[in-house]
This record gives C-alpha cells, structure tokens and sequence, in this order.
C-alpha cells in the first residue's frame, strides 16, 4: 500500500515553454499533497503544500504564478512549469499524505519516485 | 520551529563493517522523526520513524534508529555495511504545528561503501 507515481519520470523541453508534472496516489486517498525540488547533491526543498478543493498554499520565495498547482482530487496533484527556463532544471518530487484508515499514517508522508526536469 | 543538522555530508565504510549516519534535531513540538534513502536518480524510501512509541526504532534492510531526547538525537545505524546500501540517507522531523504538519528535511549524508 502507499504507492505514488509521478508523470513523467522525465522531461527535457525548450525554455519558455510550459511543463506539467503529475502526482498520483495510486491506492489510498491523498488529503494532502506537497510538492518538494532538489537540486543535484543537495536537500529537498518544500515549495507548496496543496489540499483536495483548495489553493496551494506557496513556500516563501516560491513563485505562485510561474509554479501551478492544482488539487482537483484526492488521488491527483499536477505541478505546471510555466515559461520554464534553464534555472528550472531540477529534479521535483511529490510526497502525498492520507487521510488514515488501514494501513496508511496520517504522520508520514509517502513520496514519488521523483521527475527529472531539464530545460534547454 | 523546527530544524535537522545531519553531521556529516559523506561516510565511508568498508563492507561489512558498521555505519553509523549522525543526526540531531530541534523541535518545539513532540516530533515525529524519519530516515529515508535516495538512490541516485530515484524517490525516497522510507527506511524507519519514530511517532513516540519504542525508543529503538528498527527498519528495513536491517537499519535501526535510536531516538534519545536527552541529546536531540537519531542517529541511524546498521550492524554489517552492503554495497547495496551506499546511497544519500535524509533526516527528517515533523512536528503538529496547529493543523499543519511539515517534514523538515536534513541536508543529506552520501554513504560510499568500499569493497
């Protein structure tokens, strides 16, 4: 149990143009989601925490407008890369956490296997 | 507030050998305290937590983890090193905070085992 995907694993795009990365939590029901970057050999990095029905809500300095994030169900998280540029590239990672029931810990965070995001 | 200071950026360790990955923390709130494991170019795995109950905290791949609030610490430990292992391990807290419940993440140990 706790499995979440992400799509795609990676992604290589043009600058200016625009990246969506999705989140899915695959069998449980995801209250929570948080979005999280990570540059090569350093720590991950909270940029948003998203609820189901509701606005993102951003890490300081964390562009609103350039990030997007849409909640729009229980098992489904998207970040948009709009007008991406090189400074972009990064490898983004999603955790997601539940609502309790079973197996599942409202305390721990279950994370994606991560997509790596390269802009030329 | 909350915050982790992993001590040490890289170990090394022959196989075979003990490892031990130094971590202490700071909370203002009783934590919850995680390790988990990155392979190069992959997602985090959870290796074990701590959420208040045992002290000693055993995992997967025969990692174990002793919470000791006297020192603020967690350290993670495994008995005989495989190559297997060699990976970067994050220490991570959470604390309830109100409604809200983040992880704080530590800047990572790489761990190189040596043939």
């Amino acid at each position: 149990g706790a499995v979440v995907s992400q799509h795609p694993s990676w992604v290589i795009c043009k600058s200016g143009t625009s990246v969506k990365i999705e989140c899915r939590s695959l069998d449980f029901q995801a209250t929570t989601m948080f979005w999280y970057r990570q540059f090569p050999k350093q720590s991950l990095m909270l940029m948003a925490t998203s609820n189901e029905g509701s606005k993102a809500t951003y890490e300081q300095g964390v562009e609103k407008d350039k990030f997007l994030i849409n909640h729009a169900s229980l098992t489904l998280s998207t970040l948009t890369v709009t007008s991406a540029h090189p400074e972009d590239s990064s490898f983004y990672i999603c955790s997601a956490r539940g609502g309790g029931g079973g197996a599942i810990r409202t305390d721990t965070q279950y994370f994606g296997p991560g997509t790596r995001l390269t802009v030329l | 507030a909350q915050s982790v200071t992993q001590l040490d950026s890289h170990v090394s360790v022959s196989e075979g050998t003990p490892v031990l990955l130094r971590c202490n923390y700071s909370s203002s709130y009783s934590p919850s305290l995680f390790w988990y494991v990155q392979h190069p170019n992959k997602g985090l795995q959870l290796l074990l937590k701590y959420t208040s109950a045992a002290t000693l905290v055993k995992g997967i791949n025969g990692f174990e983890a002793e919470f000791k609030k006297s020192e603020t610490s967690f350290h993670l430990t495994k008995p005989s090193a495989h190559m297997s292992d060699a990976a970067e391990y994050f220490c991570v807290v959470s604390s309830l905070s109100g409604s809200a419940r983040q992880l704080t993440f530590g800047s990572g140990t790489q761990l190189t085992v040596l043939p």
